[in-house]
């Protein structure tokens, strides 16, 4: 199974916008619209961030937020604050009735 | 406040078993999904394997499929992992993870959990000689 495509790293400035993408096929980002994404600081586990490709859970800053294009998924953060260097993980339900997470992306707020 | 404690990790040889535990609280057990993920070291997350809200479906990723047993007891409230012919490959900290959206009144999703909203803190499989 192999995992979304995302860049390594992300970097910004506080008070700018940021997007990290994440690639996957037509047998998941792009078939369906379970795609999720999860903010992870170190040695703590994922939070729920975004789910069903837009959607914010209770809690989580509007500053965050999510969007697709065929097989390719973004998350947005405007407005950087340095609470939000974190990895950052994509994930997407795929045809096969399994789940799969992308690589991951490092966040440095400059 | 929902709460989500893994435990039963530790050191293991390979070819060797361990069964990890995933106590819940907070939330009606038996109506959510469930999920283990796991995170080897300094690596990205792993989906591993996922139990459908009503319990009645087990779903696995290719590389523990034949190895890994999911299951959950709704009068303990925990769910398991069982973890047979272990490699150094599956060593890593394993996460339980509760489905987001639970079973409604009259229905239950028999799909694999796809957004996990509440985490426990992990525990750590070492499968080393």
């Amino acid at each position: 199974q192999s995992a979304l495509t995302q860049p390594a790293s992300v970097s910004g400035s506080p008070g700018q916008s940021i997007t990290i993408s994440c690639t996957g096929t037509s047998s998941d980002v792009g078939g369906y619209n379970h795609v999720s994404w999860y903010q992870q600081y170190p040695g703590k586990a994922p939070k729920l961030t975004i789910y069903e490709v837009t959607n914010r859970p209770s809690g989580v800053p509007d500053r965050f937020s999510g969007s697709k294009s065929g097989n390719t998924a973004s998350l947005t953060i405007s407005g950087l604050q340095a609470e939000d260097e974190a990895d950052y993980y994509c994930s997407s339900y795929k045809t096969t009735n399994t789940v799969v997470f992308g690589g991951g992306t490092k966040l440095t707020v400059l | 406040e929902v709460q989500l404690l893994e435990s039963g990790g530790g050191l293991v040889q390979p070819g060797g078993s361990l069964r990890l535990s995933c106590a819940a609280s907070g939330f009606s057990f038996s109506s959510y999904g469930l999920t283990w993920v796991r995170q080897a070291p300094g690596k990205g997350l792993e989906w591993v394997s996922g139990l459908s809200g009503s319990g009645g479906r087990t779903y696995y990723a290719d590389s523990v499929k034949g190895r890994f047993t999911i299951s959950r007891d709704n009068s303990k409230n925990t769910l398991y992992l069982q973890m047979n012919s272990l490699r150094a490959e599956d060593t890593a900290v394993y996460y339980c993870a509760k489905d987001q959206f639970g079973c409604t009144a009259t229905s239950c999703y028999e799909g694999t959990p796809y957004y996990l909203g509440s985490w426990g803190q992990g525990t750590l499989v070492i499968v080393s000689s």
